[in-house]
């Protein structure tokens, strides 16, 4: 099992520019969510989602778009980018209930 | 919401000593206090995890420690090892689905 995989690793935008993160899970979990990681900041919730067609915002949701079509994948969408959403940018997934989330491997993004 | 607080923000120990890392959290109702290890340039990583109904785990040379009417909840390293050099996050949730993360602990183990 390749576990949780996102794409792209690495990625460099131009202020204005679009572009869509795609996170895959073959673990067949329910919950998918999407993080972003600043220096001195943690990781903070993007939007999450309990399940095929659904999403929520979570901690810091403007900027970003999602979408969960299918149970094994979790899009994440930003439609015009900003220099403030340089960033690493974190999938995670997991079973219901209070259990352990997977991390993907992160998706380092710069803007500039 | 639920926040998260984390102190300290770095730690350097000597290999062989312990460690503490501490968390409060402002939510009562949070249940679920996870912790992960995040190595330089890594994916985060569950170490050890607490539930509510518990006021302390361990797992071999980790453990955790919950104080329900403080709302803090504490990770304890003993015998430190250079590999346990990382970034600690401590976390906590109230709802299943949602977690909300500390800011990070960079912990230093030197020889």
């Amino acid at each position: 099992n390749a576990g949780v995989t996102q794409t792209p690793k690495f990625r460099v935008l131009k202020t204005g520019q679009s572009m869509t993160l795609l996170c895959a899970q073959d673990m067949n979990h329910e919950y998918m969510y999407w993080y972003r990681q600043d220096p001195g900041m943690g990781l903070r919730l993007i939007h999450y989602s309990v399940g095929e067609g659904t999403t929520a915002k979570g901690e810091v949701p403007d900027g970003y778009n999602v979408s969960r079509l299918k149970k094994q994948n979790f899009l994440l969408g930003l439609e015009s980018a900003a220099p403030s959403q340089t960033s690493v940018y974190f999938c995670a997934s997991s079973i219901p209930g209070a259990k352990q989330q997977f991390f993907g491997p992160g998706t380092r993004l710069t803007v500039l | 919401g639920e926040n998260v607080e984390q102190h300290p923000s770095t730690l350097s120990v000597q290999e062989g000593d312990s460690a503490v890392i501490k968390c409060t959290y402002s939510d009562s109702a949070s249940n679920y206090f996870p912790w992960y290890k995040q190595e330089l340039g890594k994916r985060p990583q569950l170490i050890i995890d607490i539930r509510s109904n518990v006021g302390e785990k361990k797992d071999q040379r980790i453990a955790v420690t919950l104080n329900k009417t403080a709302k803090h909840f504490s990770l304890h390293i003993t015998e430190t090892q250079p590999e346990d050099s990382a970034v600690y996050f401590c976390a906590a949730s109230i709802a299943a689905s949602k977690l909300t993360f500390g800011t990070g602990t960079r912990l230093q183990v030197t020889l």
